[in-house]
């Protein structure tokens, strides 16, 4: 199993413009997480889904979308991106989230590094 | 507000020294407490979860331990291959944030030979 994986692993694009992250799992989660990690602010949660074809937003959603299409893949789309998107942005999935006891934990993929210039 | 803590922000071990990282917490009724290893250049890899007040959990030189507002990490004799970033995440059964994990700013940890 390749469990999480990201397209591409690095990018730089101009202000302005836009582009896709693709996440895809083949652990047949249901659950999948957007997430961004910057120098001294830890982990934040974009956007998540709780399945196919839902998705639903994070602690900090805005200047993004997100689609899930199908199951094993999460897209995060910046349609006009900025500066103050540098960041790396990691995906995760988890078998299940709000189970009393097990299969919470979640799964990372290997992230993507995007600067804005 | 659900809140999570990591102390000390880094720390330099030589290699053979136990020591322990913290993560304390503040949440609306705790669901899981989970650690994570994060080596640079890389996402997070899953270490434990931990449910309730009391639990403990083991693998090789790490345990990990839980209270009712603290956990720790403890590295019993560290090797280099150790040295890494720990991540502290907490999952709250209520409030605002929907059962979705909150993040410490995590422990660098550098193990010296």
């Amino acid at each position: 199993n390749a469990g999480v994986t990201q397209t591409p692993k690095f990018r730089v694009l101009k202000t302005g413009q836009s582009m896709t992250l693709l996440c895809a799992q083949d652990m047949n989660h249901e659950y999948m997480y957007w997430y961004r990690q910057d120098p001294g602010m830890g982990l934040r949660l974009i956007h998540y889904s709780v399945g196919e074809g839902t998705t639903a937003k994070g602690e900090v959603p805005d200047g993004y979308n997100v689609s899930r299409l199908k199951k094993q893949n999460f897209l995060l789309g910046l349609e006009s991106a900025a500066p103050s998107q540098t960041s790396v942005y990691f995906c995760a999935s988890s078998y299940s989230k709000m189970r009393l006891a097990g299969n919470n934990e979640q799964f990372f993929g290997p992230g993507t590094r995007l600067t804005v210039l | 507000e659900d809140q999570v803590t990591q102390s000390p922000e880094a720390l330099r071990l030589q290699e053979g020294e136990s020591s322990s990282l913290n993560c304390s917490y503040t949440v609306s009724g705790l669901r899981g407490l989970f650690w994570y290893r994060q080596d640079p250049g890389k996402g997070p890899e899953f270490l434990f979860t931990l449910y309730s007040a009391g639990e403990e959990k083991e693998k090789e030189r790490l345990k990990a331990t839980l209270t009712k507002k603290e956990s720790f990490l403890h590295i019993t004799a560290p090797k280099p291959e150790d040295s890494a970033t720990y991540l502290c995440a907490v999952q709250a059964k209520n409030g605002g944030s929907q059962g979705n994990l909150i993040f410490g700013k995590g422990t660098k940890l550098s193990v010296k030979p």
